[in-house]
């Protein structure tokens, strides 16, 4: 059984700052890495997929992955309000494995 | 992506009663699926559902109580069979498909069904 933990927060930063959101997984054979985002009363959204260990950049956000140490996180730069939503970790396997979510807080 | 909608978006239902939930993609997918989160919680896959075959069901969710059709590659209906408030919950339905550039198999989610039984 894959597990997926995430920290459920609430991660308060505040505005320009950098949020740095973790994950750790349990699957050693897990070969995809995703983060979706997902704002209160609607559904998640994928802002970031990752496959091969090391850095991956898109726009504000960076994801890790260090399938050494099953671990996988998401950085976001300059942190607006409008990121301020739950943000969820999903390990592939047969189908996706969802942590829990950590909340992030982005103080104006 | 794809453009994924779901019928209906809410809904509030009578315990004993039955709701099918309809999912539309607008390009064909081998892979869609089926998702429920309740409130505060994270998703929970209730079953995958391939064109031309049986679904297949997570451990917890049986057929007799979250029927699936997948009648072919555009369209799926989840139906959440003889309802208690404890069915109250968001449900998802997913596909799986191709990412831009990357052409890895990602999972992009539709809008939601938002339940409540009384």
């Amino acid at each position: 059984q894959k597990e997926v933990e995430q920290n459920s927060g609430p991660l308060s930063v505040p505005e320009g700052a950098i949020a740095s959101l973790n994950c750790t997984y349990s699957d050693r054979v897990s070969q995809s890495f995703f983060w979706y985002r997902q704002y209160s009363g609607k559904s998640p959204e994928l802002i970031m997929s990752i496959y091969s260990n090391g850095d991956k950049e898109d726009g504000r956000f960076t994801a890790q992955l260090n399938k050494a140490s099953q671990y996988v996180s998401l950085l976001i730069r300059d942190s607006q309000p409008s990121d301020s939503a739950t943000y969820l970790c999903a390990v592939s396997g047969r189908a996706l494995t969802f942590g829990s979510g950590t909340r992030l807080q982005v103080q104006p | 992506s794809a453009v994924i909608s779901q019928k209906p978006s809410r809904d509030i239902c009578q315990r004993g009663t039955s709701l099918t939930i309809q999912c539309q993609v607008d390009s064909q997918v081998t892979m869609m699926f089926w998702y429920r989160q309740q409130p505060g919680q994270s998703l929970t896959l209730i079953a995958t559902a391939n064109q031309g075959s049986e679904a297949t069901y997570e451990s917890g969710f049986v057929i007799d109580k979250f029927p699936i059709s997948r009648p072919n590659l555009t369209f799926s209906t989840l139906t959440v069979s003889n309802m208690s408030p404890e069915d109250s919950s968001i449900y998802l339905c997913s596909v799986e498909m191709g990412e831009y550039a990357s052409y890895q198999e990602t999972q992009y989610f539709g809008p939601g069904t938002r339940l409540l039984v009384l």
